[in-house]
C-alpha cells in the first residue's frame, strides 16, 4: 500500500502570501494517477487538480500542481481568503486508493 | 446536473449494521467508478473501497476487509455500502464519489473523484 505524507501539518499565512503545500509518496506514483482535494468546513471534499498538475474544471489559476515519482506539490499563488481550508493530497491505485493526512492552511 | 445524493443520518448502536445509499443523477451510473470515504470527527479522509457499477466489481481497503460490502441497483442507480460490527470509532461522516477514469489507446488517465455526496453522519451510540 501506497502511503501519502503532507506536510507541513499546519500552515500559517496571510491573504497575499504564496503556499507551497508537499506530497510525499512511501513508492513512485504515475503523475497521472495523483490528485488533491480542498475541504472546507462542514463541506464534501472539492477536486482542485488531476494528473498532478491539471486544474479541474472552474479552479483557479492561482492553483498550481507539480511534481513526479514520490514528490509532489500543491502551490496556492496568492493566497484569497477562500483559500484557507484543509487540503489533501491522493493516489489512485487500480484496487486501491490513498489519501495524505492533509494540511490545513490558516490565517496568521 | 451531475449530482450524487446520499441517504440521511444514522444512529446505530455498537455491534449492529449501517447502510448508506448514494443515489446518481445527470450522468448514466455504469459510466464511472463509485468509491467510499469517511472521515471521523476532527480527522482526514479515509479511503474504504470501490465499485465498477458496470461490472459489480468491489475492491476494499485492507482495514475493512470482511466488514464492508459495496453493492448497485442499476435500476435506481444507487450503489451503497454497508459496515458491520460498528463500534464507536466507526462514529464519521461517510462519503460517495465518482471517480473518473478514461481509457484511450491503451492509456490510462485518471481525472479525480470529481463528484462528491453530501455526506451522511453516521453515530455509533448504545
Amino acid at each position: 500500500e501506497i502511503v501519502l505524507t503532507q506536510s507541513p501539518g499546519t500552515l500559517s499565512l496571510s491573504p497575499g502570501e504564496r503556499a507551497t503545500l508537499s506530497c510525499r509518496a512511501t513508492q513512485s506514483v504515475s503523475n497521472t494517477y495523483l490528485a488533491w482535494y480542498q475541504q472546507k468546513a462542514g463541506q464534501a471534499p472539492r477536486l482542485l487538480i488531476y494528473g498532478a498538475s491539471n486544474r479541474a474544471t472552474g479552479i483557479p489559476d492561482r492553483f498550481s500542481g507539480s511534481g513526479s515519482g514520490t514528490d509532489f506539490t500543491l502551490t496556492i499563488s496568492r493566497l484569497e481568503p477562500e483559500d484557507f481550508a484543509v487540503y489533501y493530497c491522493q493516489q489512485y491505485g487500480t484496487s486501491l486508493r490513498t489519501f495524505g493526512q492533509g494540511t490545513k492552511v490558516e490565517i496568521k | 446536473q451531475v449530482q450524487l445524493v446520499q441517504s440521511g443520518a444514522e444512529v446505530k448502536k455498537p455491534g449492529a449494521s449501517v447502510k448508506v445509499s448514494c443515489k446518481a443523477s445527470g450522468y448514466t451510473l455504469t459510466t464511472y467508478d463509485i468509491d467510499w470515504v469517511r472521515q471521523a470527527p476532527g480527522q482526514g479522509l479515509e479511503w474504504m473501497g470501490w465499485m465498477d457499477p458496470n461490472s459489480g466489481d468491489t475492491g476494499y481497503a485492507q482495514k475493512f476487509q470482511g466488514r464492508v460490502t459495496i453493492t448497485r441497483n442499476i435500476s435506481i442507480s444507487t450503489v451503497s455500502m454497508e459496515l458491520s460490527s460498528l463500534t464507536s470509532e466507526d462514529t464519521a461522516v461517510y462519503y460517495c464519489a465518482r471517480v473518473v477514469l478514461t481509457i484511450r489507446r491503451g492509456v490510462y488517465t485518471y481525472y479525480g473523484m470529481d463528484v462528491w455526496g453530501q455526506g451522511t453522519t453516521v453515530t455509533i451510540s448504545s
